[in-house]
This record gives C-alpha cells, sequence and structure tokens, in this order.
C-alpha cells in the first residue's frame, strides 16, 4: 500500500538550477497539494490541485510551476533554484471535502528536504 | 493575519498532566477541521477530525466553536510518546477545497 510517494527524499542544488519534485498517490484521489516547511513557519500551500487538469495557487507560489495530466501525479517544479527555497517539502492528496464534513483526511508522502547552495 | 493561528509554544508538561491546545480560524466557511500530528522530520498524520459537537477519542477530546471560530485539542493523562507538534487545519468549502495549517504547537512531555 504505496499512499503519497515523493522523490527524491534529499536533494542539493546549485543557486540558477532546475529540478521537479515528484508526487504521486494511488488512491484515486482528486486534491493534491504541495506545502513547504520552514522552522517557525507552518506547512504553507505552494500550488494545489482539485482534479486533472485543474491547478491553482496557494501562499507562496513565486518560483514554482505545477501540471496535472493524471489524477495521480502532481510534479512540482523549482525553474530556477534560490537558497530561499532551501525547505522541506510536503506532497499531500485527499478526496475532495465538497459538502462534506469530517471525512476528508489527507495523506502526506514522506517529504524531500531541498538544500539550495 | 494568518488564516489559521495557533500558539507556537512549547507547552513543557510533566507526564499524567492534562494540556489544552486552542487554534483560531479566520475564514467562516470553513466547513471542516482537523488535528494533525508531527513528529520532528516527519510527515503530518492525522490525529482527529473536528465536528461540531466535539468528539473524543481515548486521552484525546476535540471541540469545535464556529461562533467564535476557534477549535481546541485537549489531551488527558499526557503520555511522553505524545512531545510533538500538534497541526491546527482548516479546509475550505466547495470547489477551492484548500487546506490550510497552523504553525503548530509544540508539546514536550517530561518525565
Amino acid at each position: 500500500n504505496a499512499g503519497v510517494t515523493q522523490t527524491p527524499k534529499f536533494q542539493v542544488l546549485k543557486t540558477g538550477q532546475s529540478m521537479t519534485l515528484q508526487c504521486a498517490q494511488d488512491m484515486n484521489h482528486e486534491y493534491m497539494s504541495w506545502y513547504r516547511q520552514d522552522p517557525g513557519m507552518g506547512l504553507r500551500l505552494i500550488h494545489y490541485s482539485v482534479g486533472a487538469g485543474i491547478t491553482d495557487q496557494g501562499e507562496v507560489p513565486n518560483g514554482y510551476n505545477v501540471s496535472r495530466s493524471t489524477t495521480e501525479d502532481f510534479p512540482l517544479r523549482l525553474l530556477s533554484a534560490a537558497p530561499s527555497q532551501t525547505s522541506v517539502y510536503f506532497c499531500a492528496s485527499s478526496p475532495l471535502a465538497g459538502d462534506r464534513i469530517g471525512v476528508t483526511e489527507a495523506f502526506f508522502g514522506q517529504g524531500t528536504r531541498l538544500t539550495v547552495v | 493575519r494568518k488564516e489559521v493561528e495557533q500558539d507556537p509554544g512549547p507547552f513543557n508538561v510533566p507526564e499524567g498532566a492534562t494540556v489544552a491546545f486552542n487554534c483560531t480560524y479566520s475564514n467562516s466557511a470553513s466547513q471542516s477541521f482537523f488535528w494533525y500530528r508531527q513528529d520532528c522530520r516527519k510527515e503530518p498524520k492525522l490525529l482527529m477530525s473536528v465536528y461540531s459537537s466535539g468528539n473524543e477519542d481515548g486521552r484525546f477530546t476535540a471541540q469545535l466553536n464556529r461562533a467564535s471560530q476557534y477549535i481546541s485539542l485537549l489531551i488527558r493523562d499526557s503520555k511522553l510518546s505524545d512531545s510533538a507538534t500538534y497541526l491546527c487545519v482548516s479546509r475550505s468549502p466547495y470547489n477551492t477545497d484548500k487546506l490550510i495549517f497552523g504553525t503548530g504547537t509544540r508539546l514536550q512531555v517530561f518525565p
């Protein structure tokens, strides 16, 4: 039972390099999202998607791109890495809440620890 | 103002103590609320969903007050293994479905 799989677990980039963080889920969840977590800042929403072909910006989208060509995959692209993007990145998925209350637990990947030097 | 706010703590309590965390949210349209637990450098995991009537799971009790827009988590008979960061989460309704996290409240239980 894979759940949410993130790769890589660790990555070091040089300033200006680009890379893609992969996220895949096998639970047929419509909702997928990316967060970054920095000390004292909690989890901040970068981008999210409510279904294939639909994405939207979260709280801190600058410097990141996403696409959702399939239900299963939601990659996060860093276009030109900067030291300010050093962080731990989490991908999460869940069923859509719609008008249902309390039934939509989000499942997280194990995180990607990214360092930009 | 952040959409979900929590006291960052840390709360340092002895084993066996009762401890309560509060969380406030600003979006009155939010429909669903959750408490997640996060251990150091690990992914968050669901602790409890929060229902309007309040709900209990063993030593943990969650309450929702829609009029005052706050959520609480009560932990009774604290264990050393309860040491973690507790994240308050609200979910926007309908088409947006965004999950918004508070910054977390750190709990340290000591012997």
